[in-house]
């Protein structure tokens, strides 16, 4: 049974740089590709990074994704922080039988 | 231009049977999966399940399975989420949403604009 666990909140200033983590259980989180989405109230999840590190257009570089074999983990790391950054982020993979996995979320704010 | 459009939201009552759909345009529907996701009030993302419109090859995630159904018509290139007898824990928004590429694994980028479904 593959989980993918997020940090549930986190906070940052403006023009910090953050770090959300995700980490796999039940298999290797390197075996499939990881994607993250941005939600922001009210409003449907985009793509900010997928297949682990690439960006769609439109999304700033200050957004970036990177796999740790080590710690069979994902990250999606945002730079230079903006208060439109202030969202739920969503890991998402894919377990043996194909289906979307998610992490629980994590509520970022930007104060 | 290639978007999912989503059936406008519900009030239904416990017990009630409901069909809540996404239309595809812009793209070729018959080749394209296309998965159905749950958002509680304040909660994650869930996937409920996930079908192939040019043969209906569906699977069902493990909560979700034999508590909805979801099925296509090619004709009108929409797919459907379907509940026989609603409950109040079904209370939540719904998006569609269809991968990149044709692949079943290929990372969704296309979403719905979310249905709306409350029971009471």
């Amino acid at each position: 049974n593959f989980v993918l666990t997020q940090p549930p909140s986190m906070s940052e200033s403006p023009g910090k740089t953050v770090s959300i983590s995700c980490t796999g259980s039940g298999a290797a989180i390197a075996r499939n590709f990881v994607q993250w989405f941005q939600q922001r109230p009210d409003s449907g999840p985009i793509t900010v990074i997928y297949e682990d590190k690439l960006r769609p257009s439109g999304v700033p570089d200050r957004f970036s994704g990177s796999i740790d074999t080590s710690s069979n983990s994902a990250s999606l790391t945002i730079s230079g922080l903006k208060t439109e950054d202030e969202a739920d982020y969503y890991c998402q993979s894919y377990d043996t039988n194909d289906r979307w996995v998610f992490g629980g979320g994590t509520r970022l704010t930007v104060l | 231009e290639v978007q999912l459009v989503q059936s406008g939201a519900e009030v239904k009552k416990s017990g009630e049977s409901l069909k809540i759909s996404c239309k595809a345009s812009g793209f070729s529907f018959s080749r394209y999966w296309i998965a159905w996701v749950r958002q509680m009030p304040g909660k994650g993302l869930e996937w409920m399940g996930i079908i192939y419109p040019g043969d209906s090859d569906t699977r069902y995630g493990p909560s979700f399975q034999g508590q909805v159904t979801i099925s296509a018509d090619k004709s009108i290139s929409t797919v459907y989420l379907q509940w026989r007898s609603l409950k109040a824990s079904d209370t939540a928004t719904y998006y569609c949403a269809r991968p990149y590429s044709t692949g079943i694994r290929d990372p969704p980028d296309i979403w719905g604009q979310g249905t709306k479904v409350t029971v009471s």
